[in-house]
């Protein structure tokens, strides 16, 4: 089956550093990828959506020079938190989606995940 | 807009017993649904998928049938072991697979 590489795993810093986060389609081309936030116990909630070469969508409430999203080819897309505070800490989800045959275009494959602590 | 809704948790379980975990999603044209389930630590994994009224997506025991007339897609399963203890995501995705729209997620705790 598809598989999503997440990197780091698990990441702490200090306020006002700059975390990067990787998410890699590791067997299929990544035409469109999904950055998520989940607050503990909740639900995922959408930051991102953004497609291979072109910038990234994100959703309201999202600040876009706070979450900087590269997608620069097919299996790679980062998300970079910028001068990141407390209130950043979360667990960060990363997901991709194929619109090439043999995969079906509809689902989406999720990365395991990122917790972020800021200090 | 497109939403989803599933039942509160926490669910707690014994072992063997049956599992039902209501989602009910409101959608113009005609959307996929899906079951995703998030071990402790994890991302999000497939669990089922229905793409068009009346499909039955099953898989590990788990099944739930999309439902048009009661825009329901409920997850059961017949007898549920300790190894499913997760959280259970019910989902959408619209007509043109462009964004998926979770629900808030059912916690599942499964005693010995």
């Amino acid at each position: 089956g598809a598989v999503v590489s997440q990197h780091p795993s698990r990441v702490i810093c200090k306020s006002g550093t700059s975390v990067k986060i990787e998410c890699r389609s590791l067997d299929f081309q990544a035409t469109t990828m999904f950055w998520y936030r989940q607050f503990p116990k909740k639900s995922l909630m959408l930051m991102a959506t953004s497609n291979e070469g072109s910038k990234a969508t994100y959703e309201q409430g999202v600040e876009k020079d706070k979450f900087l999203i590269n997608h620069a080819s097919l299996t790679l897309s980062t998300l970079t938190v910028t001068s990141a505070h407390p209130e950043d800490s979360s667990f960060y989800i990363c997901s991709a989606r194929s619109a090439t045959s043999g995969l079906a275009k509809n689902i989406q494959y999720f990365g395991a995940g990122t917790r972020l602590s800021v200090l | 807009g497109d939403s989803v809704t599933q039942m509160e948790g926490p669910v707690t379980l014994s072992e063997e017993a049956c599992l039902t975990i209501n989602c009910t999603y409101t959608a113009t044209g005609y959307p996929s649904l899906f079951w995703y389930v998030q071990y402790p630590g994890e991302g999000l994994q497939l669990l089922l998928k229905a793409t068009k009224a009346d499909d039955k997506g099953s898989n590990k025991g788990f099944e739930a049938t999309y439902r048009k007339e009661t825009t329901s897609f409920h997850l059961e399963k017949g007898s549920v072991q300790v190894s499913d203890s997760a959280v259970y995501f019910c989902a959408l995705s619209d007509q043109g697979g462009f964004k998926t729209i979770f629900g808030a997620g059912t916690r599942l705790f499964v005693k010995a």
